[in-house]
């Protein structure tokens, strides 16, 4: 059975780091044709796709959040954090991480974790 | 960065099909997915790789993708389908999402 779930702060203030933690189950960061991307949603908006990391270690971020963004994992503890810096008002969303399935030449979000809704306000 | 354009809503009749598109530049020279989403709720996969169906999901549901455009058909609409639904590709190596569809089932 395959889990996704967040953890972190609930609430930070302007210009303080996040640091989000997903734990996953049922499946290892290792596995070839797998990864790990954290999506935010703001509260009544659209998704919005942040980072993802690969077994081999691979990792790709937004481009327009790329200097604030750094993903890593922890294979042994089926980890994958989230750090975001310099966070803003505008950054209070709620935060997904999905597990991505990689099926011939293509890639999907096949599992979603339930979101951790982050505030930032002073 | 590669951006995906939805309307933001469709609304449509109990069992009667629904139309919901995804523009982008060559976008049919990508996989697209299709996820739903209902209130409070995670999104979920509907379509994957163009017109690929996970197990579970009802055959209703369809996609196609051509061009600049990428289509999520829903035959026979019933009103557990109301929701929003959002296309997403996969540019280089990052997986951007349109702005989301509201489906209203009325």
């Amino acid at each position: 059975q395959v889990t996704l779930k967040e953890s972190g702060p609930v609430l930070v203030k302007p210009t303080e780091t996040l640091t989000l933690t997903c734990t996953v189950s049922g499946f290892s960061l290792s596995h070839p044709r797998m990864g790990v991307s954290w999506i935010r949603q703001p509260p009544g908006k659209a998704l919005e796709w942040l980072a993802h990391i690969f077994s081999n270690d691979e990792k790709s971020y937004s481009t327009s959040l790329k200097t604030r963004l750094t993903i890593s994992k922890d294979t042994s503890k089926s980890q994958v954090v989230l750090t975001m810096t310099n966070m803003d008002p505008v950054d209070t969303a709620t935060y997904y991480c999905a597990r991505i399935l990689v099926t011939g030449a293509g890639r999907h979000f096949d599992y979603w974790g339930q979101g951790t809704l982050v505030t930032v306000s002073s | 960065s590669y951006e995906l354009t939805q309307p933001p809503s469709v609304s449509v009749s109990p069992g009667q099909t629904a139309s919901i598109t995804c523009s982008g530049d060559k976008l049919g020279d990508k996989y697209v997915c299709w996820y739903q989403q209902k209130p409070g709720q995670s999104p979920v996969v509907v379509i994957y790789q163009d017109n690929k169906r996970p197990s579970g999901i009802p055959e209703r549901f369809s996609g196609f993708n051509s061009g600049d455009t990428a289509t999520l058909i829903i035959s026979g609409t019933q009103a557990m389908d109301e929701a929003d639904y959002y296309c997403q590709a996969w540019d280089i190596s990052t997986a951007p999402f349109g702005g989301g569809t509201k489906l209203t089932v009325l």
